[in-house]
């Protein structure tokens, strides 16, 4: 089955920094890639996503970028910021098409000191 | 809209007491799921639906049962808990109209076996 595997696990910056966090997934049908940022004690959030049909997607201060022939996708913090601080999750679908179904990878906690 | 509701937030068993972990959405979503949550190993797949009358395992599905009747709504059944089972658990919905929409999480139920 589709296995993603997310690094690192922890990532100190700090503020104004940048940060890049790294996945790879394994089944060369994923089509979807899409980013979560759960702040302490709160559910899991969408913040960016990227289809398999585009290299890169930008919106602010954050950038996903994706290269299916090795079968990695990275996030790109420009400039972190205090409220940076949480654990980000990427994710995969195992599966062309929209089938719902998503892979999250381990997770990376992400601080930005001040 | 009240999105994705979970009920409860909390709970403690006792190993071997049986429990039912309550998931809701109104967004008429086709697609729902649980994961758990545990330090280190991201978000796993409990079990997902389809639509109503339609369920799959995911990761990790041993010691868990679900049914969907409706489309609104997704229980979780442990039936006999165990220590291993201590986790947080996030229910997620989405769309299956287009390609790939955003899933949206819970916001958690915290369960504690002894």
């Amino acid at each position: 089955g589709e296995n993603v595997e997310q690094h690192p696990s922890t990532l100190s910056v700090q503020e104004g920094d940048s940060a890049v966090i790294k996945c790879t997934y394994s089944d060369s049908a994923s089509n979807y890639f899409p980013w979560y940022k759960q702040e302490l004690g709160k559910r899991p959030q969408l913040i960016i996503d990227i289809r398999s049909n585009v290299g890169e997607k930008k919106d602010q201060r954050i950038a996903v970028t994706l290269n299916k022939t090795a079968k990695h996708f990275s996030l790109h913090i420009t400039e972190t910021q205090p409220e940076d601080s949480a654990v980000y999750f990427c994710a995969a679908s195992p599966a062309s098409g929209n089938t719902g179904k998503l892979i999250f990878g381990q997770g990376t906690t992400l601080q930005v000191k001040p | 809209n009240a999105g994705v509701t979970q009920t409860p937030k909390f709970q403690v068993l006792k190993t071997g007491q049986s429990m039912t972990l309550q998931c809701a959405q109104d967004m008429n979503h086709e697609y729902m799921s649980w994961y758990r949550q545990d330090p280190g190993m991201g978000l796993r797949l409990i079990h997902y639906s389809v639509g109503a009358g339609i369920t799959d395992q995911g990761e990790v599905p041993n010691g868990y049962n679900v049914s969907r009747s409706t489309t609104e709504d997704f229980p979780l059944r442990l039936l006999s808990a165990a220590p291993s089972q201590t986790s947080v658990y996030f229910c997620a919905s989405s769309s299956l109209a287009g390609t790939y929409n955003e899933q949206f999480f819970g916001p958690g139920t915290r369960l504690t076996v002894l």
